[in-house]
């Protein structure tokens, strides 16, 4: 039962456009929501969050919003750079110690 | 520089032969999770430790196992793997302090898994 999915696998963008990355959820206990992000060879690294208290997270280039009605959150990178090529994975979690991720989409920056 | 290690990197076994995987942190994190990623999919987690607490995914195959000796280690062993047992293996770890902390997990760089 895949409660976070990701419907995009794959994602291109001109360097210096806006990257927007999607994900949706159907556990409406969900209250925290993560982007972790991955290049080869390495492990996932934490990117950013968001608690269901709030609808927007930014840091730097990068912004994350929640819509809990429509139980969707994306990722904005703008503006996107080369260095961001890598596959984006979104995860969410109930509890502690118990979250779900979903498939990944990996994103193209081309310069 | 603090973090997670995973040995080895790569890992070949054959059908049935059973196979241990390694994760180690420096993070002095209590809690460890072992995930599983097949190609395309999203990381599927296994199990986690709380400190010497074991925590089993109900759909987790009695095929596998896990020990955490001490704090820095943790195995992730494999008593007869079969060919759908092919993926990489992640690792991570996280702290329980606070709900922020407990949720961002640091992940190794994962073990491939071939079974032949």
């Amino acid at each position: 039962d895949q409660q976070v999915k990701q419907n995009s696998p794959s994602l291109s963008v001109q360097e210096g456009r806006i990257s927007i990355l999607n994900c949706d959820y159907t556990n409406s206990m969900f209250d925290y929501f993560l982007w972790y992000k991955k290049y080869p060879a390495e492990g996932p690294t934490f990117l950013i969050s968001i608690s269901s208290i709030k609808d927007k997270n930014e840091d730097g280039r990068f912004t994350v919003f929640l819509n809990k009605s429509a139980k969707h959150l994306s990722l904005h990178i703008v503006p996107s750079q080369p260095g961001d090529s890598a596959v984006y994975f979104c995860a969410a979690s109930a509890s502690h110690n118990d979250m779900r991720f979903g498939a990944g989409t990996r994103l193209t920056v081309k310069p | 520089d603090a973090m997670v290690i995973q040995n080895p990197r790569y890992q070949v076994t054959q059908f049935g032969k059973p196979v241990t995987l390694s994760c180690s942190q420096t993070l002095n994190h209590n809690v460890m999770y072992w995930y599983q990623q097949k190609s395309s999919q999203a990381p599927k987690l296994l199990f986690h430790y709380y400190d010497k607490d074991f925590n089993n995914e109900a759909d987790t195959p009695d095929n596998f196992q896990s020990r955490r000796p001490n704090t820095s280690f943790c195995f992730l062993d494999i008593r007869s793997p079969g060919l759908g047992d092919a993926a990489m293996y992640l690792c991570a770890t996280s702290s329980p302090s606070g709900r922020a902390a407990a949720d961002t997990q640091y992940f190794g760089p994962g073990t491939r898994l071939t079974v032949l």
